[in-house]
């Protein structure tokens, strides 16, 4: 089984520029989430897809950054206009089980974009 | 705010055993797991704690009790392989908002021969 793939690995932009993430959950999870460590601190929640539906939100920093997932397959992560402070490792996660507002443990988690903003 | 407190590095020997802890403060808990990442790369699901006491998964095992809202992740048998960066991470128990993970800081675990 393949698990959850993210392009690209790295990405070098200058402030301003855009920048487009994608990620490609595991097969058949339906749960798919963003998480962003920037450097030195802790990985920290952006948003949250059941299928194509957006559950939660909450940890997306502002209105530059937009997340879509359609079809309920893959998803991609937008960065427009691009700031020094968006500079990090994006990670994706998928996971199976969705019960209500809960989900079963364990994310799986994809090998994450660098992402430099110079 | 939500926040999770764990060492921020252990050093141990090979073949030896390390308890790394984590104390937490959120807004409904549901649930604490542990993750490793090896290098910066894909963390990667170890062990998951939603009732109290121990699970055990081959050399590791994790505990967790809600009452002290702490738990900790113990690696037996230490293996050079096992020096990584460790995450505790909570569930939370709020609506809409129950599958993402509050994370804390990492313990980056240095296996020496």
């Amino acid at each position: 089984e393949a698990g959850v793939t993210q392009f690209p690995s790295h990405s070098v932009i200058e402030k301003g520029q855009t920048v487009t993430l994608r990620c490609d959950p595991i097969s058949g999870h339906d749960n798919l989430y963003w998480y962003r460590r920037v450097m030195g601190k802790e990985i920290k929640f952006l948003l949250h897809f059941v299928k194509e539906s957006k559950q939660d939100e909450s940890g997306m920093p502002n209105n530059r950054f937009l997340a879509e997932r359609t079809g309920g397959t893959y998803s991609t992560l937008k960065v427009q206009p691009a700031e020094l402070e968006d500079s990090g490792v994006y990670f994706c996660a998928s996971s199976q089980y969705t019960s209500g507002s809960r989900t079963a443990p364990g994310q799986f988690f994809g090998p994450g974009t660098r992402l430099t903003v110079l | 705010g939500q926040s999770l407190e764990q060492p921020s590095e252990v050093t141990a020997v090979e073949g030896a055993i390390v308890q790394i802890n984590c104390t937490y403060q959120t807004s409904g808990f549901y649930g604490l797991s542990w993750y490793q990442q090896h290098d910066g790369g894909a963390p990667t699901f170890l062990s998951y704690n939603g009732l109290d006491g121990l699970e055990e998964t081959g050399r590791f095992s994790s505990f967790l009790s809600r009452s002290d809202s702490y738990g900790y992740l113990l690696l037996q048998e230490l293996q050079m392989k096992d020096s990584a960066s460790y995450f505790c991470a909570v569930s939370l128990l709020i609506y809409n908002q129950g599958g993402k993970l509050i994370f804390g800081q990492g313990t980056e675990l240095s296996v020496k021969p």
